[in-house]
């Protein structure tokens, strides 16, 4: 079946540093790949995404590139502020199931100091 | 920016008790769909609902599950009998179609078993 894997928490780094948080996924079909991000006491917010192979998804800073070969979705920004402390999940819904079924990676926690 | 509402944001239950949690989707969003995040765990995938029916489930929505959509804004999830395990955190969420359509999320209910 399908799966998301993403690398455990925390992350902790300081204000401007680089950030990678790294997913890697396991599809039968042909995925569009997502990530979202949790901020404390909120709901699930879509942060990007991507649909097919080699496409970049990006917002607010965030890029992440869908890699067919590598089966990867790595998360990245260049210099993270204290208010990218988050909680940020790793997707993917399968055109098998219609796209209607997301499957989450189990989340990577953020933790940026000033 | 509309966004799609849920109440309560807790709600606490006794053991074996029925537990109804509402939401209210974005107003011309088509498909609707419960996850579910036990403490510490993935969000799981629990159920799809469009055009006035399920139209994916998973191994998790048994038969104390079901959902309903009682009028033009609301789309609840009933528990019938709720179990300890049933604690959890409940996200609602909602998407204009199908397909790549992105799924926007509520804050979600935690729900308390005791």
């Amino acid at each position: 079946g399908n799966s998301v894997t993403q690398m455990e928490g925390p992350v902790t780094l300081s204000e401007e540093a680089f950030l990678t948080i790294n997913c890697t996924y396991t599809a039968t079909g042909y995925p569009s790949l997502f990530w979202y991000v949790q901020y404390p006491g909120e709901g699930l917010q879509l942060l990007l995404k991507a649909t097919k192979a080699d496409d970049k998804g990006s917002n607010k800073g965030f890029e992440a590139t869908y890699r067919k070969e590598t089966t990867s979705f790595h998360l990245e920004k260049g210099s993270v502020q204290v208010s990218d402390s988050a909680v940020y999940f790793c997707a993917l819904s399968d055109r098998n199931t219609g796209f209607q079924k997301l499957v989450f990676g189990t989340g990577t926690r953020l933790l940026v100091s000033p | 920016e509309p966004e799609v509402t849920q109440t309560p944001s807790h709600q606490v239950t006794q053991m074996g008790q029925e537990v109804i949690l509402r939401c209210v989707p974005i107003s011309n969003h088509l498909y609707f769909y419960w996850y579910r995040q036990i403490l510490g765990q993935k969000v799981e995938f629990l159920v799809s609902f469009y055009n006035n029916e399920i139209s994916e489930k998973s191994e998790i929505f048994d038969d104390q599950f079901s959902v309903e959509r009682p009028d033009g804004s609301n789309f609840t999830l009933k528990i019938r009998s709720t179990k300890l395990e049933d604690s959890a955190m409940y996200f609602c969420a909602s998407s204009e179609g199908s397909g790549n359509q992105p799924q926007h999320f509520g804050d979600g209910t935690r729900l308390s078993i005791l």
